[in-house]
């Protein structure tokens, strides 16, 4: 079965900082990565889908990159409202997370 | 715009069956998507469960194969999911999704992502 880890599992930055979240595939998934956002107490939303595509409404200070099993999340000028837990995800497997903290 | 809404018993027994409903607005079941069940125990990760093709074709989590069923509805455009012999270890917010897949040239495929996703609805196995 394909796994999926991200690192780090958790970030703090200020606001306005770069910041970058990586998922690696246990095997080749082409471009088929998603990353989803989940505010505190909040369900998840999908933020990216194949990789690189931004989901209608989300702001384009989100993107993301990579193929094959090595992909990156960025978040170019971090938000507060960005604050949250980011998880990657290919079909059934999800990574473990990471927690993204203002400094 | 899509919306899906779980609903059932916020409380289960030990050792018994946890029945959750997800009522989708916005898209037909029938429709060439795939319906998936996502968990969340208390303060981990996202746990995919399964899902269900509107042909009736489903695929399960292997860890949770034996106990698991979903199920669709087509005249309340809702779809199911049972898990028998519950423990405190399936208490979790337990979300329905949507998976974007598509048919082309007389096949069918699945998105590999959860496109929409529900509120989410807690369940607390406990006597």
């Amino acid at each position: 079965d394909i796994q999926m880890t991200q690192s780090p599992t958790s970030l703090s930055a200020s606001v306005g900082d770069r910041v970058t979240i990586t998922c690696q595939a246990t095997e080749d998934i082409g471009y088929y990565l998603s990353w989803h956002q989940q505010k505190p107490g909040k369900a998840p939303e999908l933020l990216l889908y194949h990789a690189s595509y931004l989901q209608t409404g989300v702001p384009s200070r989100f993107s993301g990159s990579g193929s094959g099993t090595d992909f990156s999340f960025t978040i170019s000028s971090l938000q507060p409202e960005d604050v949250g837990t980011y998880y990657c995800q290919h079909s059934v497997a999800f990574g473990g997370g990471t927690r993204v903290e203002i400094k | 715009q899509v919306q899906l809404q779980e609903s059932g018993p916020g409380l289960v027994r030990p050792s018994g069956t946890l029945s959750l409903t997800c009522a989708v607005s916005g898209d037909s079941i029938s429709s060439d998507h795939w319906w998936t069940w996502v968990r969340q125990p208390p303060g981990k990760g996202l746990e995919w469960i399964g899902e269900i093709f509107h042909s009736g074709s489903t695929n399960y989590n292997p860890s949770l194969k034996s106990r698991v069923a979903i199920s669709l509805d087509n005249s309340k455009n809702q779809f199911s999911l049972r898990l028998t012999s519950v423990t405190a270890a399936d208490t979790a917010i337990y979300y329905c999704t949507r998976d974007p897949g598509y048919c082309s040239g007389g096949r069918c495929y699945r998105g590999h992502y959860c496109e929409f996703w529900g509120q989410g609805t807690q369940v607390t196995v406990s006597s």
